[in-house]
Parts: C-alpha cells; structure tokens; sequence
C-alpha cells in the first residue's frame, strides 16, 4: 500500500520561501507511470493544483504559480519536494501531495498524503 | 483555461436517497474527468476516473456519467458516511494543468 506524508514547518513569514517534502513508502518513486504532484486548499475553499514532476525530472506547473514554484525529485531519498517563493497571506493553505497515475491519457490522483496546514504569517 | 463548475454548490439529503451532482466544463473534455470524495480534515480521495471508471474499493452505489462538457456522479442510496463534500476534476488540459470544480458539500437532512 503507497503511502505519502507531507513534512515541512507550518509557518512561513511573508515574502521567504515554503518548502515541503513528502516522503513516499510502500513502492519506489520510480517505478510505473507516475507522477507527483502538489495540490492546495485554503480552508474552507476547494482544491488548486500547484505542479507535478515525473521521476526523469520533467516538471509541469500550474500557470498561476509558475513564477514562484519548484518541484524537484530524490529519487534516492523516495521523496519529492516543493519551493514557493514569494509566499503572501494567500498562500496560506493545507498542502497535499499526491500520486498521479497515468493510463494512457488518462490521469488522476489515486493517493494522497494526510495534509499539512501552513500559515503565512509574521 | 478550463473552467469546471458544479451543482448544486451543496444539498440536503437523507440516508436511502438517490443524490444526483452534476459538473461542467466550459470546453469539451471528452471523458478526462474525475471525481473525489473529502471529509472534514482528511484528504480527498478518487471515487470515479475517466468520467465513469470505478476506483477499485469504491462501494457500486457510486457512478458517473458523461462526456464532453456535462457528466454527473450519482450515489444510488446515500449512506451515513457519504456525507462529504464531492469535487470533479478534469484533465483533459494535462500538462498545461489540471483544475477542479468548487465542490458540492453533501449534508444530512
């Protein structure tokens, strides 16, 4: 069974950069068609998908957020990590990451992680 | 940019009802849609994906519908933990992104 489990510090001042982790057990970030993916809900609100990177290293990023986000991968650790820079009060959010199957040219967030709240704030 | 809207945006319902939501694209997204299930304080998680493919575990009292810019989910008998609230996602725009819908939060009567 995959499991996934955001790490990071749930308070973040304004304008430095949120950084996340999210550790991967019970399979190999690198095998079967995968990607991984970080997803956003600011409470009460519904759900904005940040980005997602392939084990290769090819990342996509939502438009919105390109400017301010990196998505990269260890491979070595089972982890994939997310930077957003420039973080505002509206970054506030629980973050999830999550495990994106592809089957053909289908795609969809089969696991996720628990969630992790961070604040933005001074 | 697609836009995925939702309705209604939450209902009232009763344990045994059939419960109908609905969701829509503002372009065509063939079949590229999924839907989710979230409660309170916990992650979503995939009911339905490719419009109208069973996530294995899910309970058969839920099923989709659709394609091109309108589909449904419906739970055929509504049960006491199905009281959450419900998001559809398309991905017919990968890898330029995905986007959900606001949500249908589906309460208790």
């Amino acid at each position: 069974q995959v499991q996934l489990q955001e790490s990071g510090p749930g308070l973040v001042k304004p304008s430095q950069t949120l950084s996340l982790t999210c550790t991967v057990s019970g399979g190999s970030i690198s095998s079967g068609s995968y990607y991984w993916s970080w997803i956003r809900q600011p409470a009460g609100k519904g759900l904005e998908w940040i980005g997602r990177i392939y084990t290769s290293g090819s990342t996509n990023y939502n438009p919105s957020l390109k400017s301010r986000v990196t998505i990269s991968v260890d491979t070595s650790k089972n982890q994939f990590s997310l930077k957003l820079s420039s973080v505002t009060a509206a970054d506030t959010a629980v973050y999830y990451c999550a495990r994106e199957r592809q089957q053909l040219v289908l795609f969809y967030f089969d696991y996720w992680g628990q969630g992790t709240l961070v604040t933005v704030s001074s | 940019d697609i836009q995925m809207t939702q309705s209604p945006s939450s209902l009232s319902a009763s344990v045994g009802d059939r419960v109908t939501i609905t969701c829509r694209a503002s372009q065509s997204i063939s079949s590229y849609l999924n839907w989710y299930q979230q409660k309170p304080g916990k992650a979503p998680k995939l009911l339905i994906y490719a419009a109208s493919s069973l996530q294995s575990g899910v309970p058969s009292r839920f099923s989709g519908s659709g394609s091109g810019t309108d589909f449904t989910l419906t739970i055929s008998s509504l049960q006491p933990e199905d009281f959450a609230t419900y998001y559809c996602q398309q991905s017919y725009s990968t890898p330029r992104g995905f986007t959900f819908g606001p949500g249908t939060k589906v309460d208790i009567k």
